[in-house]
């Protein structure tokens, strides 16, 4: 197991368009969460999963935005109706059991033009 | 509502020497965790240190070292004998010791390491 893995490493889009992450995390990891950072910010929470349950969606998470972790595996992250309020660097991680801290991927750095 | 304050937009230091950076935090919480993440320029974000709330004693990992004053809700990362791959941003955050485990993040301080 390399770590989480997320895909795409970039992805720009056009004002309307929806657009799709995934992320994989580590296999042994129950719990998988989604962050957003913008520039010059601190990671802000987006939606957190125990095995395939969505347990908790922040108030950032608006409408346009939908995630799922089907099988309590990989999770993907949809937006759709892209705004440029958009933009930014959409995180996943993934935790063992509480207290020992996520590991996190690499990142998607959305640019919605 | 639990509130992360890193007050360091910036800092610098010369290689080989120490340097601390600042971390407060509010919440009501008597269970939960610390945490600094590190992320270097364009790569990903690293956890450098834990610290159990219920544990008195600092959690240190190789140059890294915490002094957590829990009554001051003070949580500071020492970097002794700084190293050029120390440059990064670095990141407290603080998550509840049940539930969802969501972490709260500070602004970040940007520490550049010169040689």
């Amino acid at each position: 197991d390399t770590g989480v893995s997320q895909d795409p490493r970039h992805k720009i889009t056009k004002r309307g368009q929806n657009v799709t992450f995934r992320c994989d995390p580590i296999s042994e990891h129950n719990r998988l969460y989604w962050y957003r950072q913008t520039l010059g910010q601190g990671p802000e929470f987006l939606t957190y999963f125990q095995n395939e349950a969505q347990l908790e969606k922040s108030r950032l998470l608006s409408d346009r935005f939908s995630a799922e972790r089907p099988k309590g595996s990989f999770s993907t992250l949809e937006i759709q109706r892209t705004e440029q309020g958009d933009s930014a660097m959409y995180l996943c991680a993934s935790s063992p059991p509480p207290g020992y801290g996520y590991t996190f991927g690499s990142g998607t750095r959305l640019t919605v033009v | 509502a639990q509130t992360v304050t890193q007050s360091q937009p910036e800092m610098s230091v010369q290689e080989a020497e120490t340097v601390t950076l600042s971390c407060t935090y509010d919440t009501s919480e008597n269970n939960y965790y610390l945490f600094w993440y590190k992320q270097p320029p364009s790569r990903q974000m690293i956890l450098v240190i834990r610290q159990e709330a219920y544990k008195q004693q600092n959690a240190t990992e190789n140059r890294f070292s915490v002094n957590f004053q829990k009554a001051a809700k003070s949580f500071s990362l020492k970097i002794s004998d700084s190293q050029l791959g120390d440059t990064a941003m670095y990141f407290c955050a603080m998550g509840n010791g049940g539930g969802s485990e969501k972490l709260v993040f500070g602004k970040g301080t940007k520490l550049t390491v010169n040689p």
